[in-house]
């Protein structure tokens, strides 16, 4: 059973640093990975899809990392600004008709 | 635009009551799922499908039944509510097999059971 684990639960910076966000999980036989952002209240808005074959993909600020190796994957963000405040979830699918299994989610808060 | 909406957005309801909650697409996409989200668990899979008279079992299925008679609906039926299904739903949907396979999520729906 694929589990995905979020390392930190959560994270404080100031405006303006570069942050790295970890998921990890535990088959890397996995079709693919996407990150997600859910602000307080709202659905889930997919930042970044990263195929099994791909080793990054970059959206703006954004950049993911993929190591199906080692299981892991990172969301790098550039330039923090307090409109990134939000909670930001890692999903793994394991086939192309997969379901997703999500981790529980870093909650980011970036102060002015 | 193309969308997912999900209703009601808020719900109290009584233990042992028959709850549907309604999710609804309009992007065309055959697979659509229900999830959960709770405090400490993150998001868990209820049930999915992926197309007409299709559906599957998720990892928390129990109390829960789902029918697909059109591509753009799939409701959520708790047959006898609990306490313990209160909870944040939320639906999603994906394109079949274009292999991007991104989720499109909706703005949930957060019922309580008393």
């Amino acid at each position: 059973k694929q589990e995905v684990t979020q390392i930190p639960a959560a994270l404080s910076v100031p405006e303006g640093e570069n942050l790295v966000l970890n998921c990890s999980f535990t088959d890397s036989a996995i079709y693919n990975l996407q990150w997600f952002r859910q602000d307080p209240g709202k659905g889930l808005t997919s930042l970044l899809l990263i195929q099994s074959s791909q080793r990054e993909q970059t959206s703006g600020r954004l950049n993911a990392s993929l190591d199906k190796s080692s299981g892991r994957s990172t969301l790098y963000i550039a330039a923090s600004q307090p409109g990134d405040s939000a909670t930001y979830l890692c999903a793994v699918a394991n086939s192309g008709y997969s379901t997703l299994t999500f981790g529980k989610g870093t909650m980011l808060l970036v102060s002015p | 635009d193309a969308e997912i909406t999900q209703s009601p957005r808020h719900k109290i309801t009584e233990t042992g009551r028959q709850v549907t909650l309604a999710c609804h697409q309009t992007w065309n996409h055959n697979n659509m799922f229900w999830y959960r989200q709770d405090l400490g668990h993150g998001l868990r899979l209820i049930h999915y499908s992926y197309g007409v008279q299709d559906t599957n079992k998720g990892e928390v299925s129990d109390g829960y039944s789902v029918s697909r008679s059109n591509t753009e609906d799939l409701p959520l039926t708790l047959e006898s509510a609990a306490s313990s299904q209160t909870s944040v739903y939320f639906c999603a949907s994906s394109i079949a097999g274009d292999g991007t396979d991104t989720q499109y999520f909706g703005p949930g729906t957060r019922l309580t059971v008393l």
